[in-house]
């Protein structure tokens, strides 16, 4: 196992509503990127965390926020939740906290189905 | 164009058959590439790195393209337990790795 842990493992939400996934990164590693894979596609990068603060971006809204945490851990949050946002979200540990050139450590990853 | 770009398959295959993919990049910029395993309803984890000069790990060998920007994925002698999902990914221009939709292997008996 990676030590990346996720949670919750599942969740069912309603269009409009909110939701936080939370994400505790493998012992040592300083960055957290966040990733969301629709059914049949790969993962498309959200952002990236380095040293609390948000160092990269994909092309996602501003509803898409996050955080991480002095011990490295990290929160994904979605507001005003949309139909397209039901989703594998994987949250990805790694060293380096600049341009991402090594290998990154998944959790399991948190299901969240919107209806 | 999109940053990566694989072919999604599926490849089925019979075990002991040799199976390669290719994935094209289009960030001539880029310097690291990875191919990333992902089993069904599972995380995706490292398979290989790629490296400049190619490499080799068992049944598995993955080699760089600069000049026509893609990366391939050999396995040789496939296995049943070969069959999953394989991403490719390249560092892309937002500081995160990129990846592209995954090739679907279908090993079968």
């Amino acid at each position: 196992e990676t030590g990346v842990t996720q949670s919750p493992t599942h969740l069912i939400k309603t269009r409009g509503q909110q939701v936080t996934l939370r994400c505790s990164s493998q012992s040592g590693h300083n960055t957290v990127s966040w990733y969301q894979q629709a059914l049949g596609q790969g993962p498309q990068f959200i952002f990236q965390y380095y040293r609390e603060e948000e160092n990269g971006r994909g092309n996602f809204p501003p509803r898409f926020s996050g955080l991480q945490f002095p011990n490295y851990s990290s929160e994904l949050n979605v507001n005003a939740l949309e139909l397209d946002d039901s989703a594998l979200y994987l949250c990805a540990s790694s060293l380096g906290g600049g341009i991402n050139t090594g290998e990154l450590f998944f959790g399991e990853g948190s299901r969240l189905t919107v209806l | 164009r999109k940053e990566v770009e694989q072919d999604p398959g599926p490849f089925n295959v019979p075990e002991g058959a040799t199976v390669a993919f290719n994935c094209t990049y289009s960030n001539s910029a880029s310097q690291s590439f990875f191919w990333y395993r992902q089993d069904c309803r599972k995380e995706p984890k490292l398979l290989m790195s790629v490296y400049s000069s190619g490499n080799e790990d068992g049944r598995f060998t993955a080699q760089l393209n600069r000049a026509s920007q893609y990366i391939s994925l050999l396995i040789r002698d496939s296995k049943l337990s070969d069959s999953a999902t394989y991403l490719c990914a390249v560092n892309g221009i937002r500081r995160a790795l990129t990846f592209g939709s995954g090739t679907r292997l279908q090993v079968q008996p």
